[in-house]
């Protein structure tokens, strides 16, 4: 079946280190994938996303490469800041169904001053 | 501000009660959707609708209902048959009625049956 394996949280971090959240995937098609945040007490927003393999997606100085050799996303950040501390999901939707989107369980980053 | 209301935030429930939840979006999009979210978990679809007066089930309908009388609004109504109630629930639009990923999320309802 088609699915979204995220690393486990949560993910303590210092201020300006350097992050990553691994994200892998199975999918009997060809997916978009995405990254989507989720801050304390809201809903998710979309962070960045790509639809093809190679492509690079990037925004707020996040950074997910669609690697389709290794079925990877993986969100990285060159240096991390408190404001990042939230709950990141990894997704994905194939081009032939009409209506789900695929999420991972999410991680937890928890960056300290 | 253009975006996705839901309303209430946090509601309490008896066991055997059924409880509506309300999601209002203005942004003109087609397609509305229903996701339960448990902690740990993804989130798992509900129900999603793609157009005025018709909807679909999700991988977790049992127990819920909806309706999608205008284009603007999907309330999710939790049954007394939903076994496991208490969570988040998460509303969401997307533009066109083809997901193409890219969704609008409201900030959630929490619903804890006590």
């Amino acid at each position: 079946g088609n699915s979204v394996t995220q690393m486990e949280g949560p993910v303590t971090l210092s201020e300006e280190a350097f992050l990553t959240i691994n994200c892998t995937y199975t999918a009997t098609g060809y997916p978009s994938l995405f990254w989507y945040v989720q801050y304390p007490g809201e809903g998710l927003q979309l962070l960045l996303k790509a639809t093809k393999a190679d492509d690079k997606g990037s925004n707020k100085g996040f950074e997910a490469t669609y690697r389709k050799e290794t079925t990877s996303f993986h969100l990285e950040k060159g240096s991390v800041q408190v404001s990042d501390s939230a709950v990141y999901f990894c997704a994905l939707v194939l081009r032939d169904s009409s209506y789900k989107l695929i999420f991972g369980s999410g991680t937890r980053l928890l960056v300290r001053p | 501000d253009g975006g996705i209301t839901q309303s209430p935030k946090y509601l309490f429930r008896k066991e055997g009660q059924n409880v509506t939840l309300s999601c209002e979006q203005n942004l003109n999009h087609d397609a509305m959707y229903w996701y339960r979210q448990d902690p740990g978990q993804g989130l798992r679809l509900i129900y999603y609708s793609q157009i005025v007066n018709d909807f679909q089930k999700g991988d977790i309908a049992e127990g819920y209902s909806v309706s999608r009388e205008k284009k603007e609004s999907f309330p999710l109504t939790v049954t007394s048959a939903q076994k496991n109630p208490t969570a988040f629930y998460l509303c969401a639009s997307s533009i066109r009625a083809t997901n193409t990923g890219e969704l609008f999320f409201g900030e959630g309802s929490r619903l804890t049956v006590l």
